[in-house]
């Protein structure tokens, strides 16, 4: 079965220090897609940064980097410099051939980040 | 400006009472998909379709139907909601066979069930 697991269900962290924010995923299907999604106090799902299993380097986007260990079947976010603004619930979410021809996302619980000044 | 739309984005209703969560997107995308989110169980998927005409249920889809008569929209329906539907509630599409697959989000409707 397709599953995202987030482990730390909260997170502290001091204002310009960098932080990772964990997610395991488990698939049998070889191609698959990893994402995550940023969920601000005001509700809305922000997609972050995409790595694809055949990925030969691990996905950056700015601030954001996508620390992807395939054997172990991890897709670590790691936030760098960390803001205030960065304070919200971060989704880790997985696509898969097996999952409604890789449309659908299957999403971990969650990690809610405050970052402290 | 590409976007998903949803209406209405807070409701507060009572059991029993229909309504119906409508949801637009402008980008031609083939798929649509709703999802319900909960504290601590992430985002669940409650309905999905591939085109016009074609859905099909999801993970949690008891007490909702839907229906996609045209392709931009996909609207959710309650026939008789009950407090247990307390919930977020996101639309999202994405493109069938898109470069990654990433899904658009509305902005989300916060719905109570009294």
């Amino acid at each position: 079965a397709q599953k995202i697991t987030q482990t730390q269900p909260g997170m502290f962290v001091q204002e310009k220090e960098a932080v990772t924010l964990d997610c395991t995923y488990d698939t049998s299907d070889p191609s698959y897609g990893l994402f995550w999604y940023k969920q601000p106090s005001s509700g809305e799902m922000i997609f972050l940064i995409y790595q694809g299993s055949y990925d030969q380097q691990n996905a950056t986007e700015g601030r954001y980097s996508l620390n992807f260990q395939k054997a172990r079947k991890s897709a670590n976010l790691v936030i760098s410099a960390s803001q205030l603004g960065d304070s919200a619930m971060y989704f880790c979410a997985m696509r898969a051939p097996a999952l409604q021809g890789a449309q659908k996302l299957v999403f971990g619980q969650g990690t809610r980040l405050t970052i402290n000044p | 400006e590409a976007q998903v739309t949803q209406n209405p984005r807070y409701l507060i209703t009572v059991t029993g009472k229909k309504l119906t969560v409508t949801c637009s997107q402008n980008m031609n995308h083939e798929y649509m998909s709703w999802y319900r989110q909960d504290p601590g169980l992430g985002l669940r998927q409650i309905y999905y379709s591939m085109n016009v005409e074609v859905t099909d249920k999801g993970d949690v889809p008891e007490g909702y139907k839907v229906s996609r008569k045209e392709k931009r929209n996909f609207p959710l329906i309650l026939e008789s909601p009950s407090p247990n539907q307390t919930s977020l509630y996101f639309c999202a599409s994405t493109k069938v066979g898109g470069p990654t697959g990433e899904l658009f989000f509305g902005e989300g409707s916060r719905l109570t069930v009294l």
